[in-house]
This record gives structure tokens, sequence and C-alpha cells, in this order.
């Protein structure tokens, strides 16, 4: 059953933590991406990854970092120097990043609250 | 700096009536444009794509795209209650040689009994 997970569905960090979400997909696509979605707003590009062990800050990329060791995985990690984490995280994939393969599916989200 | 503008709404539509939902981009050089249902708490959902100028039809879901005025729409007809739901526009532009989606914060429809 291809598709795209993500976990945990929900997360609750401290102050000064940091944590590590996860994005897997089967789906066989080249590139990865990660939003941000706070309540109301529209979708925010934090990194996106093309090829294994490449990868380019978005549009907010401060205080998040990501990893692409294997094809299938693109975790992010929220670290503690991002002010405001509490938001709505999803993860994408599309075949390729190039014009025309570029249709992007999502997985189910993970909802970070920060107590 | 490239935008996706779409009027937060809340739409309001009768129960089996059409539903039409507007968007409008500001880069002359994106080259597809896709449309995603989002229920509250849950993350996107493909509906549909076009690429061309024109209408494309997918069951009881129209895209209409007109690149010269920067505009494409997304009509739902005989409108069910489980349409109800926020729409995101999303617009495909070439940047480095690779495309970068921008979506718009999207349109809340919802379908009246």
């Amino acid at each position: 059953d291809g598709g795209i997970t993500q976990s945990p569905k929900y997360l609750f960090r401290k102050e000064g933590q940091n944590v590590t979400l996860s994005c897997e997909q089967n789906l066989n696509h080249d590139a990865m991406y990660w939003y941000r979605q706070d309540p109301g707003q529209g979708l925010r590009l934090i990194y996106y990854s093309q090829i294994v062990n490449d990868f380019q800050k978005g549009d907010i990329a401060e205080g998040y970092s990501v990893s692409r060791e294997k094809k299938e995985s693109f975790p992010l990690t929220v670290t503690s120097a991002q002010k405001n984490p509490t938001a709505f995280y999803l993860c994408a994939s599309s075949p390729q990043r190039d014009r025309g393969e570029d249709t992007q599916y999502f997985g189910p989200g993970t909802r970070l609250t920060v107590l | 700096q490239k935008e996706v503008e779409q009027n937060s709404g809340p739409l309001s539509v009768p129960e089996g009536a059409i539903a039409s939902l507007n968007c409008t981009y500001s880069d002359r050089g994106s080259q597809s444009f896709f449309w995603y249902r989002q229920y509250s708490g849950k993350s996107p959902e493909l509906i549909m794509s076009i690429y061309s100028n024109g209408d494309k039809e997918d069951g009881r879901f129209t895209a209409q795209l007109n690149k010269a005025s920067q505009y494409v729409s997304l009509l739902i007809r005989d409108s069910q209650p489980s349409d109800s739901a926020t729409y995101l526009c999303a617009v495909s532009s070439v940047d480095s040689s690779a495309s970068k989606i921008i979506f718009g914060s999207g349109t809340r429809l919802s379908i009246r009994p």
C-alpha cells in the first residue's frame, strides 16, 4: 500500500528541547518537502530535497534541520532555536522537482505543541 | 515576491448548487496549477491539476485556467455537505531550473443543507 507516513501524529515539546518528526514514503519519489501550517494560514516551505544527501532551505528554515540519508526518509528536527514551533507540520513528496513531474502528495501531518 | 491570492471566505453555498472558487497568481511564468482540498485537522488532498488554458473536468469538479488573466478557478457542481472544507490553490513556478510550488492561504467552503 503506497503512501507517505508521518509520525507521531501528535507531539508535545518542552521549552529548550529538540524534537524530530519522521516522514517516510514508499512511492519511489525523488523529491521531498517539509511545510509548516499555522491556523488559518497557507503552507510555508521549510526545507526540500531533490536527491539523497542533498537538501535546500525553503522560506522559513531558521530553527529547523533535516537530513536525507535514504530516498524514502526525510526527518525534520525542530530545534530549541525555533521560537514559535507550535504548528501543523506536513511532509510531501513528488516524483521530481522538474516541471511536469512536480505534483505534490502529502502525508497525514504531525501536530506539534510547545508546553 | 511571487504570490497566490485566494478569498479566505467562508463561502456558503446551498446543497446542490454550484460552488465557484477563485485564485489569482502573480508569476506570469507559472506552468502548473493545482487545487487541494483540506478538511479541518487533516492534510491537503489533491483534487485537480491543470497545465493548459481552458477547462478540465473530473466528475463534479471543473478547473479553469486563464494564463493571460493569471487566474485559475475551481467549480464544484451539485455541491454536497461532504464538500465543506478549505480549498487550497497552488501554483508551480520555475526557480533556478526547478519548480517551486506556492500555496494560497485557502478558501473555506461551507455547504448548507
